[in-house]
């Protein structure tokens, strides 16, 4: 089955706790991307990476990391969480950019 | 960077009516503006996209039309039923082949169908 999983799906953890979210597609699609959902603030794009070994900034990339070092995985890397990153987040992947994104089932996120 | 506003923020309509969401946007040089829609509890699905060589494109009840002077795009849905009842998501972004910008979302437009 084509699918995106991300793991763990909830997550409540400390301030300053080193975290990583996994992300993972079988679709073997060229571009990832990494989304927080807030109340009234509607998606917004943390980094994206059109292939491997290369990676861009979103909106807000501030307090975040990524990496892409094989076609199927983005891992998403929170070095020292805060409060303000509690959020529920989202990877998804397509084919090319401009293609369907196909969202992963989201990961919530809470950092006390 | 590019901004995108979306309205309106809420809209309820009669099951059967239509329903009309729009969205401004700030980068001309953005061609490309997907529209998601995410159920309650749910992940964001793609149900139209258009891209800036056409100005309308539709898919059975469902239509977007672009105007790239004005930079503006909106979704059309005919014949609203219970089921499209969500909230809903328009996008902008530029990509060539060299490459792309990342994909800017509006706040999310929450369509509520009345019985």
């Amino acid at each position: 089955e084509a699918q995106v999983t991300q793991n763990p799906r909830y997550l409540i953890t400390v301030t300053g706790k080193k975290l990583t979210v996994t992300c993972s597609q079988n679709m073997n699609h060229e571009y990832m991307s990494w989304y927080r959902q807030d109340p009234g603030l509607g998606l917004r794009q943390i980094y994206y990476s059109m292939n491997v070994e290369v990676t861009d900034k979103g909106d807000v990339p501030e307090g975040y990391k990524v990496s892409r070092k094989e076609k199927r995985n983005f891992p998403l890397i929170l070095e020292s969480p805060s409060p303000n990153q509690t959020s529920l987040y989202f990877c998804a992947s397509s084919a090319l950019f401009r293609d369907e994104q196909y969202f992963g089932p989201g990961t919530r996120l809470t950092v006390t | 960077g590019e901004n995108v506003e979306q309205h309106p923020s809420t809209l309820s309509v009669q099951e059967g009516d239509s329903a009309v969401i729009k969205c401004t946007y700030s980068d001309s040089a953005s061609n490309y503006f997907p529209w998601y829609k995410q159920e309650l509890g749910k992940r964001p699905q793609l149900i139209i996209d258009i891209r800036s060589n056409v100005g309308e494109k539709k898919d059975q009840r469902i239509a977007v039309t672009l105007n790239k002077t004005a930079k503006h795009f909106s979704l059309h849905i005919t014949e609203t039923q219970p089921e499209d009842s969500a909230v809903y998501f328009c996008a902008a972004s530029m990509w060539s082949g060299g490459g792309a910008d990342g994909l800017t979302f509006g706040k999310g437009t929450h369509l509520i169908i009345q019985p």
